[in-house]
């Protein structure tokens, strides 16, 4: 069992809607992703907060927009999807940036389908 | 930029079979992290390797870091089918912050 927790797991959205998923994490870890996956590739970088501030944009789209209210949360929020944004996006936290060899613990993620 | 590869791709055993997947990187890794993935569920950690030629274990699974800390290599003797799943080796990269993953090696094990 993972103790990050991301909500929704699933979700249907039309590309007009505007829709965000949640992370939480009470491990009191100071480093928080989020991560793309498409199906039967690695996951993919998109954000890294540290101490809750933005440290790496992997030159995501402005549709996504990851904000971070505090350091247990971490949120995406979701505009003007296109469908080929379908995936399953993984929220992921460790103790501090990987520089430090720390390991991440990902969340189940939120499988996210745009039509 | 930095890439992670491994080998095989796919690889289907018959339980009781040994499996091996490779992971290598084009750039020297301060550390080497492992992660199953069964399907329809999330990357889990399994193990990280920091020192130059070293070997963990963990039951039937053996994690090898390469001399160079460019490659490495997990081991699962006598499989079962709860390995089943797709199994990523993981680097940090450069000064980022930023966790890159093998192109993953997915293992079927029937009976």
């Amino acid at each position: 069992d993972t103790e990050v927790t991301q909500t929704p797991k699933h979700l249907v959205m039309g590309m007009t809607n505007k829709k965000s998923l949640k992370c939480e994490q009470h491990m009191g870890h100071r480093a928080m992703y989020w991560y793309k996956q498409k199906a039967k590739k690695p996951p993919e970088l998109m954000f890294v907060y540290s101490y809750e501030k933005l440290s790496i944009n992997e030159s995501v789209p402005s549709r996504f927009s990851p904000e971070c209210p505090n350091s247990s949360l971490l949120n995406l929020h979701l505009h003007a999807l296109q469908p080929e944004d379908s995936a399953l996006y993984l929220c992921a936290s460790s103790h501090h940036i990987l520089n430090s060899g720390n390991t991440i613990y990902f969340g189940e993620g939120s499988w996210l389908t745009v039509v | 930029g930095q890439q992670v590869m491994q080998i095989p791709q796919y690889q289907h055993v018959q339980e009781g079979e040994d499996f091996t997947t490779y992971c290598n990187s084009s750039t020297t890794l301060s550390n080497i992290q492992w992660y199953k993935q069964r399907p329809g569920g999330h990357p889990v950690f399994l193990i990280q390797l920091v020192k130059s030629g070293e070997v963990k274990k963990q039951k039937r699974l053996t994690f090898q870091f390469g001399e160079a800390k460019k490659n490495s290599s997990l081991h699962i003797t006598a499989t079962q089918t709860t390995d089943v799943g797709t199994y990523f080796c993981a680097g940090p990269t450069g000064t980022a912050s930023k966790l890159t993953f093998g192109t993953g090696t997915r293992l079927q094990v029937t009976l």
